[in-house]
C-alpha cells in the first residue's frame, strides 16, 4: 500500500512565476491536508480538502494561494507570482477520517515539496 | 484561536535515560492526540495516537492524556541516539476540523 506521495521533491522558481505542487493521497484516503513548513519552524496548517470540496482554507494567504482536489487525480497547491517568502517545504497529509466506534483520524504525511525562490 | 504550546528545547537527555516530553493545548473540546517525530529535512511520522484519558504504550513509548488539565505528554524509555529529533505534538478538535500542531520540541540523546 503506497504512502502519500508528492511531486517535485524540490522545485525551483524565479520571482514571479507560478509553483504548483501535487499530493496523491494513501489508497483510500479521501481527505487532503496541507502544511507549510519554514526552516527551523513547526508545521503551520494551510488547508483541509475532501473530493472536490474545501473544507478548511482558514490558513490560506488570501492571494496567490489556491488548492483544489479534483474527483480524479491528484491535490494540487497552486502558487502564483511567487516571492521569496514563499520559499519553504510543503507538505501534505491525508487520512481516512472514519466515525463511529474505532474511528481513527490519523494524518500520514508526504515526504514533502521543497520550494525555492530565486 | 485553538493552540497547541512545547517547550522548543533542546532536551539533553543521556543514552538510556526516560525522555520526557510535554504539551499543552489550549481547546478543552479537544478529541483528538498525537505525536509525531520529524528528523531534519524529513517529513512527520506518526508515534502514537491517543483519544482517552491515561496511558496508551507502545513499545518504548508511552503517551500520557489528562484532558482536566488539557495535557498531553510523551514518555521515552531506554532513549537511543536515533531518538534524537524534533518531536510534534499534534491536536484534532472534532473528527472534521484541522489538526493544529506545536512548534516542536528538539530531543538530543547524548552517548
Amino acid at each position: 500500500n503506497a504512502g502519500v506521495m508528492q511531486n517535485p521533491r524540490h522545485l525551483v522558481r524565479r520571482r514571479g512565476q507560478e509553483a504548483r505542487l501535487r499530493c496523491s493521497p494513501m489508497k483510500g484516503h479521501s481527505h487532503v491536508y496541507w502544511y507549510r513548513q519554514l526552516p527551523e519552524e513547526g508545521l503551520k496548517f494551510m488547508v483541509y480538502l475532501q473530493k472536490e470540496n474545501i473544507i478548511d482554507e482558514s490558513g490560506m494567504p488570501k492571494e496567490r494561494f489556491s488548492a483544489e482536489f479534483p474527483k480524479e487525480g491528484p491535490s494540487i497547491l497552486r502558487i502564483q507570482q511567487v516571492v521569496r517568502g514563499d520559499s519553504a517545504a510543503y507538505f501534505c497529509a491525508s487520512s481516512s477520517l472514519t466515525s463511529g466506534a474505532g474511528s481513527t483520524d490519523t494524518q500520514y504525511f508526504g515526504p514533502g515539496t521543497r520550494l525555492t525562490v530565486l | 484561536q485553538k493552540e497547541v504550546e512545547q517547550n522548543s528545547g533542546p532536551l539533553s537527555v543521556p543514552e538510556g535515560a526516560i525522555a520526557s516530553l510535554n504539551c499543552t493545548y489550549s481547546d478543552r473540546g479537544s478529541q483528538s492526540f498525537f505525536w509525531y517525530r520529524q528528523y531534519s529535512g524529513k517529513s512527520p511520522e506518526l508515534i502514537m495516537s491517543i483519544y482517552s484519558n491515561g496511558d496508551k504504550e507502545d513499545g518504548r513509548f508511552t503517551a500520557q492524556l489528562n484532558k482536566a488539565s488539557q495535557y498531553v505528554s510523551l514518555l521515552i524509555r531506554d532513549s537511543q541516539p536515533s531518538d534524537s529529533a524534533t518531536y510534534l505534538c499534534a491536536v484534532r478538535y472534532s473528527s472534521a476540523s484541522k489538526i493544529i500542531f506545536g512548534s516542536g520540541t528538539r530531543l538530543s540523546i547524548r552517548p
